[in-house]
């Protein structure tokens, strides 16, 4: 399996442009988590989907960020317009989840840095 | 909700030394997880070490193993006979089975330098 892939590895872009982050999860996985990383506040769930159905956006910081999972084999975070402080590392993870049966391990991309100027 | 705090942001040892992070936890659960993920400067987040928290013994994985608390919500990862390949952030994080639903809280992580 080639695990978590994620696009781009790196992005750079001026402040208002539009930004989307794709992530294709292992085959088989159901639940897919967005994090962010930043020196500041550390990793930061942002949403998840169970079975391509977003559960839980608490996360996202604000109207300029949206995510979408069309299918059980693709999502996207979208930044726009983007802002300086978006500036951030951020992760695709997934699990096949067995809820309450157990925990399963997590598994993460390799990460798309984010640099906004 | 739930939280984790790793309370040393920056550890250094002599390489083949032993090395203690510490993880402490807050939740009203009783069923769920821990786990001690690895980030080297790569940046790709790798699972060292995870521990259930209805099994009293503690996990181990060849040189890393943990010292599991449940009453007093701790859980320390120790790495023996350290390497350089060790040096990274290592990150405790949590998950609750509650609701059916896994999702990982982070502390802030320590970053781990082994020295040669």
């Amino acid at each position: 399996d080639a695990g978590v892939i994620q696009s781009p590895r790196h992005e750079v872009t001026e402040m208002g442009q539009e930004v989307t982050l794709r992530c294709k999860p292992i085959s088989g996985h159901n639940s897919l988590f967005w994090y962010r990383q930043t020196m500041m506040r550390g990793l930061e769930l942002l949403i998840y989907f169970n079975n391509n159905v977003p559960i839980d956006d608490s996360g996202m910081p604000e109207d300029r960020f949206s995510a979408k999972m069309p299918n059980a084999s693709f999502s996207t975070l979208k930044i726009q317009p983007s802002e300086p402080r978006d500036s951030a590392v951020y992760f695709c993870a997934s699990i096949r989840d067995r809820g309450s049966a157990g925990a399963n391990v997590l598994t993460f991309g390799a990460g798309s840095r984010l640099t906004v100027l | 909700a739930q939280t984790v705090t790793q309370s040393q942001p920056e550890m250094s040892v002599q390489e083949a030394e032993t090395v203690t992070l510490s993880c402490t936890y807050d939740t009203s659960e009783n069923n769920y997880y821990l786990f001690w993920y690895k980030q080297p400067p790569s940046r790709q987040m790798i699972l060292v070490i995870r521990q259930e928290a209805y099994k009293q013994q503690n996990a181990t994985e060849n040189r890393f193993s943990v010292n599991f608390q449940k009453a007093a919500k701790s859980f320390s990862l120790k790495i023996s006979d350290s390497q350089l390949g060790d040096t990274a952030m290592y990150f405790c994080a949590f998950t609750s089975l509650r609701g059916g639903a896994q999702k990982l809280v982070f502390g802030q992580g320590t970053r781990l330098t082994i020295n040669p």
